[in-house]
């Protein structure tokens, strides 16, 4: 069975870090990316994050480039979101996503999503 | 950057109706790379639908996508009381991924 475990979030001031882990399971890890989606509150769903499954291949939405690291660690099944400088308005659910199969680990596709992780980015 | 518009924004049916919901794509793109979602109030999304028209492992057969180009549909043949929910599209394109801004389907 398909788990994503995710871990790490909270409440952090304006202009704080914060790291995500995503703890995966069930599935041939390495052959998949993995992508992190976020949703602000009572808000639709936006895409954050992804590395691909040798973590050769990272991208990043407009909005978190140069403030948000992806990485990933195959032998313990992990990936990891690292969050710098963060604004109010990066307070959101964090959902791990998986890529469907038929996409040979492109991570075009989300089969599989963890149940999410809250960051509030307050004063 | 393409834009996803879905309409309408909330759909007001009864349970045995049929739901259409509609996802504008602001250009062409490749149904290979649409996705179809589905959210309850404090869940993770479900995936529905791949490739535009493909059903994901266990999703009930009165879920169907179609489409091309600019204009895709997912389509709910009779509406039970678990299929009211928030609905998303989803396409990806060279290293970008993009969602459209949901439609609710409630009941009426």
């Amino acid at each position: 069975e398909v788990q994503l475990l995710e871990s790490g979030g909270g409440l952090v001031q304006p202009g704080g870090s914060l790291r995500l882990s995503c703890a995966a399971s069930g599935f041939n890890f390495h052959s998949f990316a993995i992508s992190w989606v976020r949703q602000a509150p009572g808000k639709g769903l936006e895409w954050v994050s992804t590395v691909s499954g040798s973590a050769t291949n990272t991208f990043y939405a407009d909005s978190v480039k140069g403030r948000f690291t992806i990485s990933r660690d195959n032998s313990k099944k992990m990936v990891y979101l690292q969050m710098n400088s963060l604004r109010a308005e990066d307070t959101a659910v964090y959902y791990c996503t998986k890529d469907h199969p038929y996409y040979y680990g492109l991570g075009a596709i989300f089969d599989f999503w963890g149940q999410g992780i809250l960051v509030t980015v307050s004063s | 950057e393409i834009v996803l518009t879905q309409s309408p924004g909330t759909l007001s049916l009864s349970p045995g109706e049929r739901a259409t919901l509609s996802c504008r794509a602001s250009q062409t793109v490749s149904g290979t790379y649409l996705g179809w979602y589905q959210q309850k109030p404090g869940q993770a999304p479900r995936l529905l639908i791949y490739g535009a028209s493909s059903r994901a492992t266990g999703i009930p057969d009165r879920f169907s996508g179609s489409g091309s180009g600019t204009d895709f549909t997912l389509t709910i043949s009779r509406l039970e009381p678990e299929d009211f929910a928030v609905y998303y599209c989803q396409h990806y394109d060279n290293s970008r991924w993009t969602f459209g801004q949901g439609t609710k389907v409630d009941i009426k």
